[in-house]
This record gives structure tokens, C-alpha cells and sequence, in this order.
């Protein structure tokens, strides 16, 4: 099965730095890949994805990278915020309506004002 | 609104009790899941519906059982509650097919005295 390595478990940054999360995956059958933000007493919350067919992806401060060729994806922030402090999952999928999602074991982020 | 709700949000038993811990869901989405997620952040797969009438165990064996009676309702059960079943259980949902996020409630955190 799928396996999702998530590199860094902890990640400490000053406000307006930035930083990034990697993720690594198993499965060159996976092509879909979501990004979760955690709060403290929240559930995750989708962020941001991305699909096989796209490199990059931004949402105002938040990108998503993708390597296909080496299997893995990654997460920047830029201009951090102390509202950024959070947990951060990757997670992947295949392509079928029978898969679930894979999640890395999460980074936690804290940014310091 | 579309939303996920979890109830209780704390619910603190005592061993041997029989528990049920309520997900529901006003999206009208056909899949739906039940992750336990340890201290140390990891999300753990232990239950999920494709639809109604669907349930399958996911990869983190569990002792709790789930149902799957109408779309919205995916109901999460303990016959007989353990100090080890302490943890924090999130409910999630997403639609059909390949490549949708989840959405995820606020979770039950559980404490089994």
C-alpha cells in the first residue's frame, strides 16, 4: 500500500520567514495530494491540493510543489504569521473512488512573533 | 450550512461502559470515515462507509464497530470501554469518486478512567 513520509516533525520559525513541509510517497499510482492545517481542538482542514496533471500551486501565501518523477510534494509558506502555528498533514491517493487517503505523520509548526 | 458535527466534544467513562460517539454530516456526501489520532498527531484509519449499508475496517485494528443506516448518520460504537481506547476520534466525510478532500468534524476526545 501507500506509505507518506512527512519531514519536518517539528518546524520553529520567526514571523515573516518562511517555511516549508516535504512529503515523500511510495505509490507512483498516487495523483492526488492535500494539505491539512490542524488547530489546537480543531479537526484538520483542507488548505490546499493538488493534482498529477499540475507542478504548482498557490494560494496567496501557500504553495504546493510536485515532483512526479521523484515522488514527492511539498508545502511553503511565506510571510508566516503566528496564526500559522499549527499541525500540518500531507497525505495521497490514487485515482479510484475506492481509495482513502494516506496521511504523512504530521509537522508541527510554530511560528514566534 | 454544510457542515460535520461530532458529539459529545468530551466524554470522560468508565471502564466497561458502552459508548457511542455521533458523526453526522449535511453535505450529502457518500463517504465517510472515523480516524483515531494518538498524542503524537498521527491520524489512524480505523473505520469507513463508501455509502449506506457499507462499512469496512481500516488499518488501524480497533474493537469499535460502526454502522452506516442512513447517508448522513456514521455512528462510532465501544460494547466495552478500555483505558487504552483513551484517545481523540475524528469523523470525516468527502464525495464520491477519485481526488476529493476530506472534511473533517472537531472530533471527541475520550477518556476512559
Amino acid at each position: 500500500g501507500e506509505n507518506v513520509e512527512q519531514h519536518p516533525s517539528t518546524l520553529s520559525v520567526q514571523e515573516g520567514d518562511s517555511a516549508v513541509i516535504k512529503c515523500t510517497y511510495s505509490d507512483s499510482a498516487s495523483n492526488y495530494f492535500p494539505w491539512y492545517k490542524q488547530e489546537l481542538g480543531k479537526g484538520p482542514q483542507l488548505i490546499i491540493d493538488i493534482r498529477s496533471n499540475v507542478g504548482e500551486k498557490k494560494d496567496q501565501r501557500i504553495a504546493v510543489t510536485l515532483n512526479k518523477t521523484a515522488k514527492h510534494f511539498s508545502l511553503h509558506i511565506t510571510e508566516t504569521q503566528p496564526e500559522d502555528s499549527a499541525v500540518y498533514f500531507c497525505a495521497a491517493s490514487k485515482n479510484s473512488g475506492y481509495s482513502t487517503l494516506t496521511f504523512g505523520k504530521g509537522t508541527m509548526l510554530l511560528v514566534s512573533p | 450550512e454544510a457542515d460535520i458535527y461530532q458529539t459529545p466534544r468530551y466524554l470522560v467513562i468508565g471502564t466497561g461502559k458502552k459508548i457511542t460517539l455521533e458523526c453526522s454530516q449535511t453535505m450529502g456526501h457518500d463517504k465517510m470515515y472515523w480516524y483515531q489520532q494518538d498524542p503524537g498527531m498521527e491520524l489512524h484509519l480505523i473505520h469507513y462507509s463508501y455509502g449506506v449499508n457499507s462499512t469496512e475496517k481500516g488499518d488501524l485494528s480497533s474493537e469499535s464497530t460502526v454502522s452506516r443506516i442512513r447517508t448522513e448518520h456514521f455512528p462510532l460504537t465501544l460494547e466495552s470501554a478500555r483505558p487504552s481506547h483513551t484517545s481523540q476520534y475524528l469523523c470525516a466525510s468527502s464525495e464520491s469518486g477519485a481526488g476529493y478532500g476530506y472534511t473533517f468534524g472537531s472530533g471527541t476526545r475520550l477518556t476512559v478512567v
